[in-house]
């Protein structure tokens, strides 16, 4: 596995409730992504980074932030979750540009309550 | 902004047969097609990719054809083995660094 870790694993969180999620890489990869699951819904982009500082929006961003201020760290915040933002969110990685080869943390499992 | 479709949802076959999974895209700027393949509770991993000046691509049982004509691409796996359930993805990109995913199969191949 490509070297990405994500944290927290595992959140249990209350709904209006601010949350920030991590996701580091070693690989020293240009762009960084940051996705939901969901079952009948596959995988949909939320924020994405092609370098520091430099970040835009995906599909579902609505309710979410992120920021990148060193290469290696990609923050995604929710800043009063929802109870639609129940889901399991994987950060992903790429060296180039989006026609390479783009590989998946761990994921984070977050519960609003 | 692109749409994957992914067909069948879900997908049982005896061990030994052949898998067949099909996704259609709507952008024909998309280059790149990768698949990825997610064990129950684990992350995606990418079990192969094709871009879009190829026409079929081999990595052992698993293969990908791309006809750009009609933005249709497959993923076949041969000889299946129990060890290949799992739910396998689509996805379609191009420069720029959006991806777009099929909602996934669910392969289950009984032994």
């Amino acid at each position: 596995d490509a070297g990405i870790t994500q944290s927290p694993r595992h959140k249990v969180t209350e709904t209006g409730t601010p949350v920030t999620l991590r996701c580091h890489q070693t690989e020293n990869h240009r762009y960084m992504y940051w996705y939901r699951q969901d079952p009948g819904h596959g995988l949909r982009l939320i924020h994405y980074s092609y370098g520091v500082k430099d970040t835009d929006k995906g599909e579902v961003s609505d309710g979410y932030s992120v920021s990148r201020s060193k290469t290696e760290d990609f923050l995604l915040t929710l800043e009063s979750a929802t109870s639609s933002q129940t889901s399991v969110y994987f950060c992903a990685i790429s060296p180039d540009t989006g026609a390479n080869e783009q590989y998946f943390g761990p994921g984070t499992r977050l519960t609003v309550t | 902004g692109e749409n994957v479709e992914q067909h069948p949802s879900t997908l049982s076959v005896q061990e030994g047969d052949s898998a067949v999974i099909k996704c259609t895209y709507s952008d024909s700027a998309s280059n790149y097609f990768p698949w990825y393949k997610q064990e129950l509770g684990k992350r995606p991993q990418l079990i192969i990719d094709i871009r879009s000046n190829v026409g079929e691509k081999k990595d052992q049982r698993i293969a990908v054809t791309l006809n750009k004509t009609a933005k249709h691409f497959s993923l076949h796996i041969t000889e299946t083995q129990p060890e290949d359930s799992a739910v396998y993805f689509c996805a379609a990109s191009k420069t720029g660094n959006q991806f777009y995913f099929g909602t996934g199969t669910s392969l289950t191949v009984i032994p």
